[in-house]
């Protein structure tokens, strides 16, 4: 069961580069979700999507884009990085329908370092 | 605004004793509690989550959490700690109506459990 894959997993960027993080899911999972995790400050929603074609920002989601072309990948795009993007960040998912208690799977995440 | 505080950074136990890991939330109506772990470098891992029914939740690896709703608290607990339960865990809420792909994340909690 691969449920929900990241890459890179590590990677260092020089300030003003642009990189994608990928995000896959094998679960077909409606919800798709990015956030960054930062020391003392747990997780904080960047971008999220309810399904493919629809996106909408989360609580932090000035210098990233996403797009949802397909129900299973969710990249998230930094355009112009800068040292405040030095952080983890986690890709997520879960299942639609019900009364909202689905569980959310969490990917291995990214570990991001802007120089 | 929906909020969730885990109000102790670190908690300390021996092996063997029971522990406890706080959460007190703030939502409108009635909330989706989850409380999730983290290992170093790794992703989050869903423990156990309150949607429903019995107030006492059984999870994962032995752990539980009591759901108080006068007490807006939904606190992990543990019989007897085992030294591989050192860990972050973080208590999560979503919010009735709340996206199903989003949670509002505490800070997080570092267990550490000496032999």
């Amino acid at each position: 069961n691969a449920g929900v894959t990241q890459t890179p997993k590590f990677q260092v960027l020089k300030t003003g580069q642009s990189m994608t993080l990928q995000c896959a899911q094998d679960m077909n999972h409606e919800y798709m979700s990015w956030y960054r995790q930062d020391p003392g400050m747990g997780l904080r929603l960047i971008h999220y999507s309810v399904g493919a074609g629809i996106t909408d920002q989360g609580e932090v989601p000035n210098g990233y884009n996403v797009s949802r072309s397909t129900t299973e990948d969710f990249p998230l795009r930094l355009l112009s990085a800068a040292p405040s993007q030095t952080s983890v960040y986690f890709c997520a998912s879960s299942s639609g329908g019900g009364s909202g208690g689905n569980t959310i799977y969490f990917g291995e995440g990214s570990w991001l370092t802007v120089v | 605004a929906q909020s969730v505080a885990q109000p102790e950074d670190q908690v300390n136990v021996a092996e063997g004793n029971p522990l406890t890991v706080k959460c007190t939330y703030s939502v409108s109506g009635n909330p989706y509690l989850f409380w999730y772990v983290q290992y170093p470098n790794r992703g989050l891992q869903f423990l156990l989550k309150y949607i429903t029914g019995d107030n006492l939740v059984k999870g994962s690896y032995g752990f539980e959490a009591e759901f108080n709703k006068s007490q807006t608290s939904f606190h992990l607990k543990k019989p007897s700690a085992l030294v591989s339960d050192s860990a972050l865990y973080f208590c999560a809420v979503r919010a009735p109506g709340g996206s199903q792909g989003n949670l509002i994340f505490g800070k997080g909690t570092k267990l550490s459990v000496k032999p």
